[in-house]
């Protein structure tokens, strides 16, 4: 079935470094993949997308792209903030119809001044 | 424009009682999705309602039902608590009237769910 492998956190990082969160996925089709945020106390709230192979999705500095011959879908941002602190979910979107999601585990980042 | 939005932020059960949560979708959206996101993991679709029955399932039993009402809002009940039904329960919303792909799912704060 479908899955996503996601990197293990916690990541901590101080200001301004470079973050990479590994993500991984295993679908039947060609699924849409998703990065969501969960900030402390909060839901999730959608931080970047892509629906096809080879398209980049990026939103506040962060960027992914849907890589369909390594299956990963990489979150990346050149320098990270305190406001970064927060966990990273990635997900990808079954084609069955209903669209559900399916999620990693989460990345637990701090960003420390 | 408001959001997703769930009632009530917190509830705390004792095992074998029953739960009933809400969920208003979205403006303009017509569909809502269920999730359980246990302490440290990742969401877990429990069900989806569109036109006010259940167009997919996720692995839970039938302890776990909802509805959608005529509105779009949406409840879920838990019948016989466990313990292990702890949990944030998050509602989502999206528009199946969206090009399939493109459409995307909107995250209510959660409703935190102790069951002692």
């Amino acid at each position: 079935g479908d899955s996503v492998t996601q990197m293990e956190g916690p990541v901590t990082l101080s200001e301004e470094a470079f973050l990479t969160i590994n993500c991984t996925y295993t679908a039947t089709g060609y699924p849409s993949l998703f990065w969501y945020v969960q900030y402390p106390g909060e839901g999730l709230q959608l931080l970047l997308k892509a629906t096809k192979a080879d398209d980049k999705g990026s939103n506040k500095g962060f960027e992914a792209t849907y890589r369909k011959e390594t299956t990963s879908f990489h979150l990346e941002k050149g320098s990270v903030q305190v406001s970064d602190s927060a966990v990273y979910f990635c997900a990808l979107s079954d084609q069955t119809g209903a669209n559900n999601l399916f999620f990693g585990t989460g990345t637990r980042l701090t960003v420390i001044p | 424009d408001a959001g997703v939005t769930q009632s009530p932020t917190h509830l705390i059960k004792t095992r074998g009682q029953q739960v009933t949560l809400r969920c208003s979708p979205k403006s303009g959206h017509d569909t809502v999705s269920w999730y359980q996101q246990a302490l440290g993991q990742g969401p877990q679709f429990i069900f989806q309602y569109y036109e006010e029955e259940e167009r997919q399932r996720g692995n839970f039993p039938d302890r776990f039902s909802g509805h959608q009402f005529p509105n779009y809002s949406s409840e879920l009940n838990v019948n016989a608590l466990l313990l292990g039904d702890s949990a944030l329960y998050l509602c989502a919303s999206s528009s199946l009237g969206v090009q399939r792909g493109q459409e995307t799912q909107y995250f209510g704060p959660g409703t935190r769910l102790l069951v002692l």
